[in-house]
């Protein structure tokens, strides 16, 4: 029964390839997040998104884009790929207050070569 | 802006004795702070949280927190630890100002336990 999942775990590609990461939560929050993980480990939040809103950070590419079908998902979206695009992709989800904690997906490795 | 520094890339401790993990925040208003832990391969788990109310917060696996405002600091202890406690810890503050609430990492400590 994992709470935030994320598919696939793994993701070896070309560059300039488009590519997708799929992410799910079933734990009814109302707000996501994806947030990339660079190779030192640095974390760096790419988008929160609840039904009303969606709030991108201003450094990331337009190459970028979430997509969220349902309130369960929010897909992350990706044109173009980049060598600089290698990291390590997490999904999270919280309620929307800002006293509550976000719950993490187990990541996505995505290598672009 | 809004802002976390954990001073230290890597601390070491030894398996029984007390350990510290330093996070000191910036932030306009009142802050909302939590602690991550990350296993190798792993999504980030959540430890605890400092939202309001007593400055020793306490949370997973025996850890603790002490929120200081007057110092800005958030910093993560246990009394005793363990060598499965050896891991990546995040300190975070979210994001009040842009109402995203999205969170604002550290650049994390690697906490390395030695039996």
């Amino acid at each position: 029964d994992t709470a935030v999942s994320q598919t696939p775990k793994y993701l070896v590609t070309q560059m300039g390839n488009d590519k997708s990461i799929k992410c799910e939560q079933n734990l009814g929050h109302d707000t996501m997040y994806w947030y990339k993980q660079d190779s030192k480990k640095f974390l760096k939040i790419m988008f929160s998104y609840n039904n009303k809103e969606l709030i991108i950070n201003e450094t990331v590419p337009n190459r970028f884009s979430p997509k969220s079908p349902d309130k369960a998902h929010l897909n992350l979206h990706i044109n173009s790929l980049e060598l600089g695009d290698s990291a390590v992709y997490f999904c999270a989800s919280s309620r929307t207050s800002v006293s509550y904690e976000q719950y993490f997906g187990p990541g996505t490795r995505l290598t672009v070569t | 802006a809004q802002s976390v520094a954990q001073p230290e890339d890597q601390v070491n401790v030894a398996e029984g004795n007390p350990l510290t993990v330093k996070c000191t925040y910036s932030v306009s208003g009142n802050p909302y702070l939590f602690w991550y832990v990350q296993y190798p391969n792993r999504g980030l788990q959540f430890l605890l949280k400092y939202i309001t109310g007593d400055n020793l917060v306490k949370g997973s696996y025996g850890f603790e927190a002490e929120f200081n405002k007057s110092q800005t600091s958030f910093h993560l202890k246990k009394p005793s630890a363990l060598v499965s406690d050896s891991a990546l810890y995040f300190c975070a503050v979210r994001d009040t100002e842009t109402g995203a609430n999205n969170l604002f990492f550290g650049t994390g400590t690697r906490l390395t336990v030695i039996p």
